[in-house]
């Protein structure tokens, strides 16, 4: 099955900096999507980019879609103590069920 | 607005009892899914439903079962707990992803401990 794995595992920064998560996958793809979850939580959409898109924008996020090094990444610009938590990328082969990796883990310090 | 739900939100259970985990959702969505997520780690995805097809995951143990009465409900038995088995267990739902590249909505979780 298809499988995002994060990098780094964990970031910490201060508000106001630019957290950049990064995903790699295996094989192609249909579509990638990242998520975040909040501590003890579900996790909840941000965004999906599909594999003829190389860049999407919501507010504060910015996905970016290489496929040539089957590789994306997720830019928080502007971040803040609520960005605070873990971030999985979800990529969907031809399985259908988009599998996640083990996520990076974003502390914010005000 | 509760879309997905999921009780109980922690459940304490002991070594070789079976328990029963809820999930149901207002979405009126056609496929659900469990996923069992262990601290720090990726979601797992245990097993899913496109509306009543039930579809295991190859490496799923035995001891987990599912039931998805109607639409609305599907509930998560494990039938003999482990030490093992200790996690958070996350039930999602999706529109028909055969269909789409549709999103995931998540519930918020039942965290199991196996004492």
């Amino acid at each position: 099955s298809q499988q995002g794995e994060e990098d780094p595992q964990a970031l910490s920064i201060q508000e106001g900096e630019n957290a950049t998560m990064n995903c790699s996958y295996k094989t192609s793809i249909n579509n990638l999507q990242w998520y975040r979850q909040n501590s003890g939580r579900g996790l909840v959409h941000l965004i999906l980019i599909r594999s003829n898109e190389r860049e999407k924008h919501s507010g504060r996020l910015r996905v970016t879609l290489d496929t040539s090094k089957k590789s994306s990444s997720l830019l928080i610009t502007a971040s803040r103590a609520a960005d605070t938590a873990s971030y999985f990328c979800a990529a969907r082969g031809g399985s259908y069920i988009p599998t996640f990796g083990r996520g990076t883990s974003l502390i914010v310090h005000p | 607005d509760a879309m997905v739900i999921q009780n109980p939100r922690y459940q304490v259970t002991q070594f070789g009892k079976p328990v029963t985990l809820s999930c149901s959702q207002t979405l009126n969505h056609n496929v659900m899914y469990w996923y069992q997520q262990k601290s720090s780690q990726a979601p797992k995805l245990l097993f899913h439903y496109y509306d009543k097809d039930f579809n295991n995951e190859a490496d799923t143990p035995d001891n987990f079962q599912s039931r998805r009465p109607n639409t609305s409900f599907c509930f998560l038995d494990i039938r003999s707990p482990g030490l093992g088995d200790a996690a958070m267990y996350l039930c999602a739902t999706s529109r028909d992803i055969r269909q789409g590249p549709y999103e995931q909505y998540f519930g918020p979780g039942t965290r199991l401990t196996v004492t």
